[in-house]
């Protein structure tokens, strides 16, 4: 099955700075990959995601980069603000099987 | 459209005890999944269902069974609680196949003592 590494497990970055979370997969068939976000009690929700036929996708302060050769794809978050701080979830998932396979998270926190 | 509802949001029970957490989608989606969330641990599934009827294991099945006869409605049953079952519970829809993203309920944090 899909394995969805993740790293590092915790980030603290001053406000204003640049934070990147990176996530490998082990599935080559694996074709979709959405970002989530989960502040302290909360649910997860979609950020950001990406398709295997993309290799770059952003929104705003948001961007994801997909490279599909080394089956790697990373969150970038510039211009960090303290509300950006939350867990943050990559996940892999294959076409057509909604069975979705996720990273084990990263803590981001900004310093105001 | 009230989105993925999930009852209750807090539970305790005894070892040994049965429960059934709730899950409903108002989406119309296809899919549905139950996920446990645990410190350092990501979110695991337990088990999906692609249609009503049609239901499968997930990585972590063990202990909990799911019934789909609905479209709308997912519940996850706990057979007999064990404290390795604390956790926070997460049910979650997706429209297709295709991949938007699922929509997660608001989660049931479950204790087992």
């Amino acid at each position: 099955g899909e394995n969805v590494e993740q790293h590092p497990s915790t980030l603290s970055v001053q406000e204003g700075d640049s934070a990147v979370i990176k996530c490998t997969y082990s599935d080559s068939a694996s074709n979709y990959f959405p970002w989530y976000k989960q502040e302290l009690g909360k649910r997860p929700q979609l950020i950001i995601d990406i398709r295997s036929n993309v290799g770059e996708k952003k929104d705003q302060r948001i961007a994801v980069t997909l490279n599909k050769t080394a089956k790697h794809f990373s969150l970038h978050i510039t211009e960090t603000q303290p509300e950006d701080s939350a867990v943050y979830f990559c996940a892999a998932m294959r076409g057509g099987y909604q069975k979705v396979t996720f990273g084990t998270g990263t803590k981001l926190q900004v310093i105001p | 459209n009230a989105g993925v509802t999930q009852t209750p949001k807090f539970q305790v029970l005894k070892t040994g005890q049965s429960m059934t957490l709730q899950c409903a989608q108002d989406m119309n989606h296809e899919y549905m999944s139950w996920y446990r969330q645990d410190p350092g641990m990501g979110l695991r599934l337990i088990h999906y269902s692609v249609g009503a009827g049609i239901t499968d294991q997930g990585e972590v099945p063990n202990g909990y069974n799911v019934s789909r006869s609905t479209t709308e409605d997912f519940p996850l049953r706990l057979l007999s609680a064990a404290p390795s079952q604390t956790s926070v519970y997460f049910c979650a829809s997706i429209r297709d196949g295709r991949g938007y993203g699922y929509t997660f309920g608001s989660g049931t944090r479950l204790t087992v003592v």
